[in-house]
């Protein structure tokens, strides 16, 4: 069955440090995948995603992510944590970019 | 570019009233429009998939005579919650993608729906 892990239900990190938010997939083709980020009471906004060709990917915030087929993960890193990155972060995979599967998410706190 | 606009953000009514949410692309032609669901804390599940023109097609364990959806133009779709119940409270989540191959769902800020 298709579907999406995201192992770590809640991480915190100090502003400046490195960020890692792990996700991976269980999928039968080659799958699109995406991460997004949802601030409180709010909707999803795209950070980057992964149709094809190079396998990092550079997003928006100073996010990048890697896709690596053979570990079947496509994990989002950024080099360092601002306060305002706090926020409940989900990867996704899809066959196309309609029917999207959700992990469960990822909350992330920053400390100062 | 890309903006999806959700109306209204929050809503409170009593049990058995229908209520209408508006999701709407501001700047690009949306011919797909997807209706989620989330519950606190948990991810988004499709409610459904609606293409202009169409009828929406459901996920499996959603009522589509509870949960109507009209996708009447390239820029509209509405969710309406027919005779809600304090069940149904939750946030629902609109988004929208474009003709081209390869665009990705860009969503709404959802509606926050709390039936008393």
């Amino acid at each position: 069955a298709q579907s999406v892990t995201q192992p770590d239900i809640h991480i915190t990190v100090s502003e400046g440090a490195s960020l890692e938010l792990r996700c991976n997939y269980s999928y039968g083709a080659t799958p699109y995948l995406f991460w997004y980020v949802q601030s409180p009471g709010q909707g999803l906004q795209l950070l980057l995603k992964y149709f094809s060709g190079d396998t990092l990917v550079q997003g928006i915030k100073g996010f990048e992510a890697e896709f690596k087929r053979s570990q079947s993960s496509f994990n989002l890193r950024k080099p360092s944590v601002h306060w305002s990155d706090a926020a409940e972060y989900f990867c996704a995979v899809g066959d196309n970019t309609d029917k999207l599967i959700f992990g469960t998410g990822t909350r992330l706190q920053v400390f100062p | 570019g890309a903006v999806v606009s959700q109306h209204p953000s929050w809503v409170i009514c009593k049990s058995g009233t229908s209520v209408k949410i508006e999701c709407r692309s501001l700047d690009f032609q949306a011919t797909t429009m997807f209706w989620y669901r989330q519950f606190p804390k948990q991810s988004l599940m499709l409610m459904a998939t609606s293409n202009e023109g169409s009828k929406a097609t459901y996920e499996q364990g959603v009522e589509k005579d509870k949960f109507l959806i009209n996708h009447a133009s390239l820029t509209l779709s509405t969710l309406t919650v027919t005779s809600a119940h304090p069940e149904d409270s939750s946030f629902y989540i609109c988004s929208a993608r474009g003709a081209v191959g390869g665009q990705p769902q860009h969503f709404g800020d959802g509606t926050r729906l709390s039936i008393l």
